[in-house]
């Protein structure tokens, strides 16, 4: 039982270059998210699934896509980086009602320059 | 829309001492969780511990406690006989019931002094 994973660990893009970060649960969660963490800022929802097949901003959505590929598996794509999506990318998963806690993965650390 | 505050930036304590780290929120909701996460420097996000917004008894797990004050709305945390892996940033954060994101506050920078 992995829990939540995320894939890479790391990244360094280029301005402009696109690229998808991974992110699958082995917890059979219904909702997902993705965060991102910048320093002074805690953290900030960027897109969550509730439940497979919907999807939905959160608060610093610009410049991100979101797919929620199957139950286990929620992908966040950046089409065309900026210096400003330099921050460190948590993914987390939550069963539902009843079990309302979620699990963070260990986050990827991107640097666009 | 929901708020959570952290208002110490940095805190630093004695091995062995007790810290509390605070939290206030603000939301119009009745029913709700609340949470503080431990990150250490692997970055992990850690749970520490969860307090049900409908239960009047405070949330314990082993050295760490709360003190939940509903009507005030204030949620800190207490970590008695503090150890050198206690070194971690601490966030609180708010959830409403059902499929909901957290919300967190800005996060406390606690370092335990040998």
């Amino acid at each position: 039982n992995a829990g939540v994973t995320q894939t890479p660990k790391f990244q360094v893009l280029k301005t402009g270059q696109s690229m998808t970060l991974q992110c699958a649960q082995d917890m059979n969660h219904n909702s997902m998210y993705w965060y991102r963490q910048d320093p002074g800022m805690g953290l900030r929802l960027i897109y969550y699934s509730a439940s497979e097949g919907t999807t939905d901003k959160g608060e610093v959505p610009n410049g991100y896509n979101v797919s929620r590929l199957n139950k286990r598996e929620f992908s966040l794509r950046l089409e065309s980086a900026a210096p400003s999506q330099t921050s460190v990318y948590f993914c987390a998963s939550m069963w539902s009602i009843g079990k309302d806690t979620q699990y963070f993965g260990p986050g990827t650390r991107l640097t666009v320059l | 829309a929901q708020t959570v505050t952290q208002s110490q930036p940095e805190m630093s304590v004695q091995e062995a001492e007790t810290v509390t780290l605070s939290c206030t929120y603000d939301t119009s909701e009745n029913n709700y969780y609340l949470f503080w996460y431990k990150q250490p420097p692997s970055r992990q996000m850690i749970l520490v511990i969860r307090q049900e917004a409908y239960k009047q008894q405070n949330a314990t797990e082993n050295r760490f406690s709360v003190n939940f004050q509903k009507a005030a709305k204030s949620f800190s945390l207490k970590i008695s006989d503090s150890q050198l892996g206690d070194t971690a940033m601490y966030f609180c954060a708010f959830m409403k019931l059902g499929n909901t994101p957290l919300v967190f506050g800005k996060g406390t920078r606690l370092s335990v002094i040998a």
